[in-house]
């Protein structure tokens, strides 16, 4: 199974962009990629998921690179609710879901 | 919108006493997961049901079992409660059934709020 990396903290101020890196060199041709984040005491939100192409919804832009190493997640206009542990995962083999540590982002005003 | 919803977010036990959580989703999704989640240590896989009777173990199954009577309903009950189960409780679900998992589908997971247990 694939492992990622991310920075365990980020801050970005209100109404910029926040750029969230993840490393998963590793990640193996059928695996994609997930986001997902939680914020503090409630259950982690799913936020977007993709394997080779870009991909953008609502909430966010995910940015993969073509050796598929790394992605980027990027919030466009960061608020304040947006403050969140945020996860970056490569779908393992099994039908777990296997959650690290995350990024802590902060979001300030 | 997917909605998965839990029974209790706060919940108050006494060691050796017979815990249930309650989890439904409006989604009609195959897969049902039950994961506990605490500081240091991320999420941790109990068990997971591709089908209604159908159940199987996660990574800590041990003090857990589970229940799965409705496709909508999975339940994790603590048969006896102890101190070491005090934690976050959080129950997911997803469409793609289990044929498409074994064969390397995507699946994404939707979460419930949480059950915050803390036993006595």
């Amino acid at each position: 199974d694939a492992k990622t990396t991310q920075p365990p903290s980020m801050d970005c101020a209100e109404g910029r962009a926040a750029n969230l890196p993840c490393n998963h060199s590793t990640i193996s041709g059928n695996e994609y990629v997930y986001w997902y984040r939680q914020i503090h005491s409630q259950g982690p939100q799913y936020i977007i998921h993709g394997l080779k192409n870009n991909e953008t919804n609502e909430m966010a832009s995910l940015i993969i690179t073509e050796d598929r190493k790394s992605s980027t997640l990027i919030l466009p206009h960061a608020t304040l609710r947006d403050t969140a542990v945020y996860y970056c995962i490569v779908r393992a083999r099994s039908e777990k879901l296997v959650f690290g540590k995350g990024t802590k982002l902060t979001v300030n005003p | 919108d997917v909605k998965v919803t839990q029974s209790s977010r706060y919940l108050v036990k006494r060691t050796g006493e017979k815990v249930f959580l309650e989890c439904v989703q409006d989604m009609d999704h195959e897969n049902m997961f039950w994961y506990r989640q605490d500081p240091g240590l991320g999420l941790r896989l109990i068990y997971f049901s591709y089908d209604v009777k159908m159940k199987e173990k996660g990574d800590i199954p041990e003090g857990y079992s589970v229940s799965r009577e409705k496709k909508e309903r999975f339940s994790l009950i603590l048969e006896s409660a102890s101190t070491n189960q005090t934690s976050m409780y959080l129950c997911a679900s997803s469409y793609e059934g289990s044929r498409g998992l074994r064969q390397g589908r995507r699946e994404t997971q939707y979460f419930g709020p949480g059950t915050r247990l803390l036993v006595l």
